[in-house]
């Protein structure tokens, strides 16, 4: 079974449209994240939830929302999308609310978003 | 974040070991030394992670300078499975804390 699962896989999408990425855990963890990878490969943290509840919000445009329902899934919406959104996005979670120092963490297989 | 620096870039052939340095000489004494590594159109995974004491699992050992200001994370036999990009990562508890990647060092293996 799937311990991080990401849907779609790919996405192909035109600038100004909406779209979401969502993200499932089935591994009990408390904490989800959303991370960006860009062309040049470097993977930067976008958000954190712990217990549906927003942690970490790098700075990140306001066109990016993430939303929560329960603590096993993390979904992420963006508006308006732009050229520049072009990015592999992954999710990942976590086993505990104490932060990443003991806690592995356990990544999707990615959303490659391509914004024409 | 305390900052690593590990080089671009490495080279081993299969079925030899691999030592992939990591420099880490602003850690502080609650920072964890956390290994990921990400292959060909996958997400990072973990790898390894320790504090002060060396460590082993099924993938492969780290192994942390008295000093904590350098790590080596061992891979005993390289397989052609392990050509990936590995990425050494400081990070501490607290709620707020996360990973943050640098551009990790780039391992091919060959036959």
């Amino acid at each position: 079974d799937t311990a991080v699962s990401q849907t779609p896989k790919y996405l192909v999408t035109q600038m100004g449209n909406d779209k979401s990425i969502k993200c499932e855990q089935n591994l009990g963890h408390d904490t989800m994240y959303w991370y960006k990878q860009d062309s040049k490969k470097f993977l930067k943290i976008m958000f954190s939830y712990n217990n549906k509840e927003l942690i970490i919000n790098e700075t990140v445009p306001n066109r990016f929302s993430p939303k929560s329902p329960d603590k096993a899934h993390l979904n992420l919406h963006i508006n308006s999308l732009e050229l520049g959104d072009s990015a592999v996005y992954f999710c990942a979670s976590s086993p505990k609310s104490t932060g990443t120092g003991n806690s592995p963490l356990h990544f999707g297989n990615g959303t490659r978003l391509t914004v024409t | 974040d305390a900052k690593t620096t590990q080089p671009n870039s490495m080279e081993s052939n299969e079925e030899e070991p691999v030592h992939l340095p990591c420099n880490h000489s602003t850690i502080s004494g609650t920072d964890y030394i956390h290994w990921y590594r990400q292959l060909p159109s996958q997400g990072p995974e973990y790898v390894i992670h320790g504090l002060t004491s060396n460590v082993n699992n099924r993938m492969a050992s780290l192994a942390i300078a008295e000093d904590r200001k350098s790590s080596t994370l061992i891979l005993h036999r390289a397989t052609l499975r392990d050509a990936a990009v590995y990425y050494c990562i400081l990070t501490n508890t607290g709620t707020a804390s996360k990973l943050t990647f640098g551009t990790g060092t780039r391992l091919q293996v060959t036959l």
